[in-house]
């Protein structure tokens, strides 16, 4: 089967606590995206990558950090830094990253919590 | 930084009625996207709107757009149980290559 996928689809840290949140896809798509979302809110840009080693910062990439060492995989590492990290975390990929025309294939999102 | 705004911001409706939601953008685009998301769930697209285009169809949905107004509609009809959700739409600009969502509509389907 092609997709996108993310794991865990819930996971719990404690304050202070740096946590990585796993992307994988078999779509062979070039670009690939990570989102937030907030209750009742849209999807907020946090990191893209356009192509393997190249990342760049979304709208609300303070707190975060990524890595693109294969097409296929696109973590999010999700630092103590991050004032306010509980949320949910929305994958994503696309044959290009262009705004243009692509369209983007979501991941079944993971619930991060903060105790 | 926010483009779309989908309005209403929450719908609910009789089965088997029709269901009409908005969105507006503020800038020139490309193209115009919408997405639905069941709850707890990532986003499925739905279609893709052009900005040379005025109105597309796929099965039930119905998807305009008016560039003069910087608006779009996405009609569902005759609606089912199974379209409770929650409906973005997502605008590509002509000079920055992300996609930009907007907050959504949450649609409820009553039986």
């Amino acid at each position: 089967d092609g997709g996108i996928t993310q794991s865990p689809k819930y996971l719990f840290r404690k304050e202070g606590q740096n946590v990585t949140l796993s992307c994988e896809q078999n779509l062979n798509h070039d670009a690939m995206y990570w989102y937030r979302q907030d209750p009742g809110q849209g999807l907020r840009l946090i990191y893209y990558s356009q192509i393997v080693n190249d990342f760049q910062k979304g709208d609300i990439a303070e707190g975060y950090s990524v890595s693109r060492e294969k097409k296929e995989s696109f973590p999010l590492t999700v630092t103590s830094a991050q004032k306010n990290p509980t949320a949910f975390y929305l994958c994503a990929s696309s044959i290009t990253l262009a705004g243009s025309t692509d369209t983007q294939y979501f991941g079944p999102g993971t619930r991060l919590t903060v105790l | 930084s926010q483009q779309g705004e989908e309005d209403p911001q929450a719908l609910s409706i009789q089965e088997g009625e029709n269901a009409t939601m908005n969105c507006s953008y503020k800038t020139s685009i490309n193209n115009l996207q919408w997405y639905r998301q069941n709850s707890g769930r990532g986003l499925v697209h739905l279609i893709l709107i052009r900005s040379n285009e005025r109105e597309k169809h796929s099965g039930r949905l119905r998807v305009t757009l008016d560039t003069s107004k910087k608006s779009s509609s996405l009609l569902i009809t005759a609606s089912r149980a199974a379209d409770t959700a929650s409906y973005f739409c997502a605008t590509g600009q002509n000079r920055d290559d992300k996609i930009i969502f907007g907050k959504g509509t949450r649609l409820h389907i009553l039986p």
